[in-house]
């Protein structure tokens, strides 16, 4: 069957530590998206890709970083700079960004400080 | 900014009974998209319902209806003949210029 996966579930970080996040997708879709949740907010755009070695800055993107080398996967890394990572994270995708076409997400995974 | 808005942090629902859940968003765009996610605890996002802003028809989806009120920027979502598997996290979108925007969710809690 297809669809997004996201590993770990669960992780823990480090102080000054850095973290990857992983999502892979096996739907054909050209758009993943990275967001974050908050309890009591909406989920936040961190980043997004249209394609293969592109990717843009959404709305809370400062301390982390991303990478799109092939289409399958677009995995987060959560640098020290991130002063309060401890959330959830979301991988999305969908055939294309900027479309009205509903996101595919992942099941997620729930970062914590040590 | 756009913004997409949730007024109800929880709600209940009886077993078998109807709940609407609230949502009112905020664009000056006149062509976009309304959608409602539902998040079980195992925290997938699942889509429950697309509604186009330019088509009058409110969307329908089994038991999972919407109210859209346009001039009021309103979309609300009906759950009919509630059951246990609709407790969830649920959550009000929009795709208005370019870009998803996501309401606080609304927690729904089915009494058997």
């Amino acid at each position: 069957d297809g669809g997004i996966t996201q590993s770990p579930k669960y992780l823990f970080r480090k102080e000054g530590q850095n973290v990857t996040l992983s999502c892979e997708q096996n739907l054909n879709h050209d758009a993943m998206y990275w967001y974050r949740q908050d309890p009591g907010q909406g989920l936040r755009l961190i980043y997004y890709s249209q394609i293969v070695n592109d990717f843009q800055k959404g709305d809370i993107a400062e301390g982390y970083s991303v990478s799109r080398e092939k289409k399958e996967s677009f995995p987060l890394t959560v640098t020290s700079a991130q002063k309060n990572p401890t959330a959830f994270y979301l991988c999305a995708s969908s055939h294309r960004v900027h479309s009205n076409q509903p996101q595919h997400f992942g099941d997620g995974t729930r970062l914590s400080i040590l | 900014a756009q913004t997409v808005t949730q007024s109800q942090p929880e709600m209940s629902v009886q077993e078998a009974e109807t709940v609407t859940l609230s949502c009112t968003y905020d664009t000056s765009e006149s062509d976009y998209y309304l959608f409602w996610y539902k998040q079980p605890p195992s925290r997938q996002m699942i889509l429950v319902i697309r509604q186009e802003a330019y088509k009058q028809q409110n969307a329908t989806e089994n038991r999972f209806s919407v109210n859209f009120q346009k001039a009021a920027k309103s979309f609300s979502l009906k759950i009919s003949d509630s059951q246990l598997g609709d407790a969830a996290m649920y959550f009000c979108a929009s795709f208005t210029g370019n870009q998803f925007y996501f309401g606080t969710g609304t927690s729904l809690t089915v009494i058997p």
